[in-house]
């Protein structure tokens, strides 16, 4: 059973970066059959995918296109843990933040983090 | 970019059926999957590739896919099932794409 535990900070500044951490137990992130992703939920976007990353001989990630120049998604095998990073967020960035474990689709999800942008 | 479209609220009497759709162009050659998110609570899968129930996901849930529609049936509705209900998507052109939600109410 996977279990993922979700920390990082509910407040953001505008143009500061959002940075989450995932901690993964029951699996690793170097699993060659899974893949880790960010999905973030707000009344006015709905459900999200905003990312994943996965190790399949080599670290690779995928992006949303709406968030692609802006976000970082990494892992650390030491830790068997991996991160979000949103950079020059905005109120529109104001959603709750869950990982999630899957490949086409999400089988096992974080408890969610509501990070809120605001000064 | 894809996009598939759910009824915003569907309402059911305890112990009837409740059928929510998913519609979007050729939905039927994708795999569609159906999430269950109640208040405060992080989405659980309760369909997945269509028509398959993970352990644990009683069995008056079921699912179907075909054309430009995809349908979560939920039978013998229970109290407990009261929730939003969220289809999703996948391709590898387009990655994941979520539906609008419908939330079902046991009136």
């Amino acid at each position: 059973q996977v279990q993922l535990q979700q920390s990082g900070s509910g407040l953001v500044k505008p143009s500061q970066t959002l940075s989450l951490t995932c901690a993964i137990s029951g699996d690793s992130v170097s699993s060659t059959s899974a893949a880790w992703n960010w999905i973030r939920q707000s009344p006015s976007r709905g459900l999200e995918w905003l990312g994943r990353t996965y190790y399949r001989s080599k670290w690779n990630n995928d992006y949303a296109v709406s968030v692609k120049s802006r976000i970082t998604i990494n892992a650390d095998t030491s830790k068997n843990h991996f991160s979000l990073h949103l950079n020059s967020v905005t109120p529109e960035d104001t959603a709750i933040y869950y990982c999630a474990s899957g490949v086409t689709f999400f089988d096992y999800w974080g408890q969610g983090t509501l990070v809120t942008v605001s000064s | 970019s894809y996009e598939v479209t759910q009824p915003p609220s569907v309402s059911v009497s305890p112990g009837q059926t409740a059928s929510i759709t998913c519609s979007g162009d050729k939905l039927g050659h994708r795999y569609t999957y159906w999430y269950q998110q109640k208040p405060g609570q992080s989405p659980v899968v309760v369909i997945y590739e269509d028509i398959k129930r993970p352990s644990g996901i009683p069995d008056r849930f079921s699912g179907s896919n075909s054309g430009n529609t995809a349908t979560l049936t939920i039978s013998g509705t229970q109290a407990m099932d009261e929730a939003d209900y969220y289809c999703q998507a996948w391709d590898s052109s387009t990655s994941y794409v979520f539906g609008t939600g419908t939330k079902v109410t046991v009136l």
